[in-house]
């Protein structure tokens, strides 16, 4: 079975510029979150989608930051315009059903991460 | 505001020395906890997680943790290390019954073990 694959692994953009990363989830993985990773800080929670659905997005930093899950499949995060505080580890996770709570939660599978780094 | 303490940053450890590394979580309700650990290169994954019940779970390649309720805790242990465990290791809580499944970490440890 594959895994949640991310792309692109690493990019390199200087300020001012648009970049969008992509996100596959585990086929048949109805939950999406994105989370992101500042040099030697805390992995924090961005969004998560419920199939194509926003159910929290209050991690999102501002509004340059803008997430998409286009018919509850693939998901891409689009920066733009990136600043240099941007910079950073983008993680993609995905998990089956269920919320929070023993009963329904589910093993939440994570991709290898995106490398952004905006010079 | 929930969050998760990572006391340690950076261990380093010879082979066979046993590891203890601390986590600290700041909520007032139930919640549940994860350990995940990311190998050079590779992803996330899980290594355990405590919902209910025995407050001593067991993981994957020997892990364990303890959760201490009134100390608001659950280190993370294994008693003998190997070389293969050098990697970054991270605590995570979740709210119990919340609507999402978002989970707050802790700033990792990294873990080198030296052969």
């Amino acid at each position: 079975e594959a895994g949640v694959t991310q792309f692109p692994s690493h990019s390199v953009i200087e300020k001012g510029q648009t970049v969008t990363l992509r996100c596959d989830p585990i086929s048949g993985h109805d939950n999406l979150y994105w989370y992101r990773r500042v040099m030697g800080k805390e992995i924090k929670f961005l969004l998560h989608f419920v199939k194509e659905s926003k159910q929290d997005e209050s991690g999102m930093p501002n509004n340059r930051f803008l997430a998409e899950r286009t018919g509850g499949t693939y998901s891409t995060l689009k920066v733009q315009p990136a600043e240099l505080e941007d910079s950073g580890v983008y993680f993609c996770a995905s998990s089956t059903h269920g919320t929070g709570g023993k009963i329904g939660w589910d093993t939440i599978y994570f991709g290898e991460g995106s490398w952004l780094t905006v010079v | 505001a929930q969050s998760v303490s990572q006391h340690n940053h950076h261990v380093i450890l010879s082979e066979a020395a046993s590891l203890e590394l601390g986590c600290n979580y700041s909520y007032g309700g139930t919640v549940n906890l994860f350990w995940y650990v990311q190998y050079p290169g590779q992803h996330l994954q899980l290594l355990l997680k405590y919902f209910s019940g025995d407050p001593l779970v067991k993981g994957i390649k020997g892990f364990e943790a303890e959760f201490i309720k009134s100390k608001f805790s659950f280190n993370l242990r294994k008693p003998s290390v190997q070389w293969s465990d050098t990697a970054e290791y991270f605590c995570a809580v979740t709210p119990y019954g919340g609507a999402t499944n978002k989970l707050i970490f802790g700033t990792g440890t990294l873990l080198a073990v030296q052969p």
